[in-house]
């Protein structure tokens, strides 16, 4: 089953403590992409990827690192996560540009 | 890409079509519109896309104006697993390397049983 799925799907740490949230998908698809979603203010995009090794950021890209080493993985590391970093995460992938976007069922980071 | 605008809410019966409006009088000739929806505590769903003809796939229906300003997303026979906030977004064939997917409040759609 062509799916996108993430790791873990809760998590509920503490300020400055390093947490990888880990997504990876079997369509092997070259773009993928991070978002955040907040109350009253949608989704919005972290990082993205091209292709394996080609990263670049999206609108809100403070306080997050990728990586693309693989086709298939695209971690999201908060190195010193802090509290406005609380939110629900999604991983992403398609084809290519403006093909259908494939999304993982979503993490929900508690940021204490 | 260019703006849309949805009403907040719906409300259905179950097994009864829904029609979901969605306005964009700014729509250049080339955007294609999306429709994707979020069921509760899941990730969005890629639902339709179309340009200029009317769509159909096996989850629902597109129905696009000739004027391109103005679409709708037809359910033909609502479910409960179909209540979800429906998002319609204008997507340009190619702006760049980056297919980021912005989504305004949608729709929210309730079906009652």
């Amino acid at each position: 089953e062509a799916q996108v799925t993430q790791n873990p799907r809760y998590l509920i740490t503490v300020t400055g403590k390093k947490l990888t949230v880990t997504c990876s998908q079997n369509m092997n698809h070259e773009y993928m992409s991070w978002y955040r979603q907040d109350p009253g203010l949608g989704l919005r995009q972290i990082y993205y990827s091209m292709n394996v090794e080609v990263t670049d950021k999206g609108d809100v890209p403070e306080g997050y690192k990728v990586s693309r080493k693989e086709k298939r993985n695209f971690p999201l590391i908060l190195e010193s996560p802090s509290p406005n970093q609380t939110s629900l995460y999604f991983c992403a992938s398609s084809q290519g540009y403006n093909q259908p976007q494939h999304f993982g069922d979503g993490t929900r980071l508690s940021i204490l | 890409d260019a703006k849309t605008t949805q009403p907040n809410s719906m409300e259905s019966n179950e097994e009864e079509p829904v029609h979901l409006p969605c306005n964009h009088s700014t729509i250049s000739g080339t955007d294609y519109i999306h429709w994707y929806r979020q069921l509760p505590s899941q990730g969005p769903e890629y639902v339709i896309h179309g340009l200029t003809s009317n769509v159909n796939n096996r989850m629902a229906s597109l129905a696009i104006a000739e004027d391109r300003k103005s679409s709708t997303l037809i359910l033909h026979r609502a479910t409960l697993r179909d209540a979800a906030v429906y998002y319609c977004i204008l997507r340009r064939p190619y702006t760049g390397a980056n297919s980021k997917l912005t989504f305004g409040k949608g729709i929210t759609l309730s079906v009652r049983p």
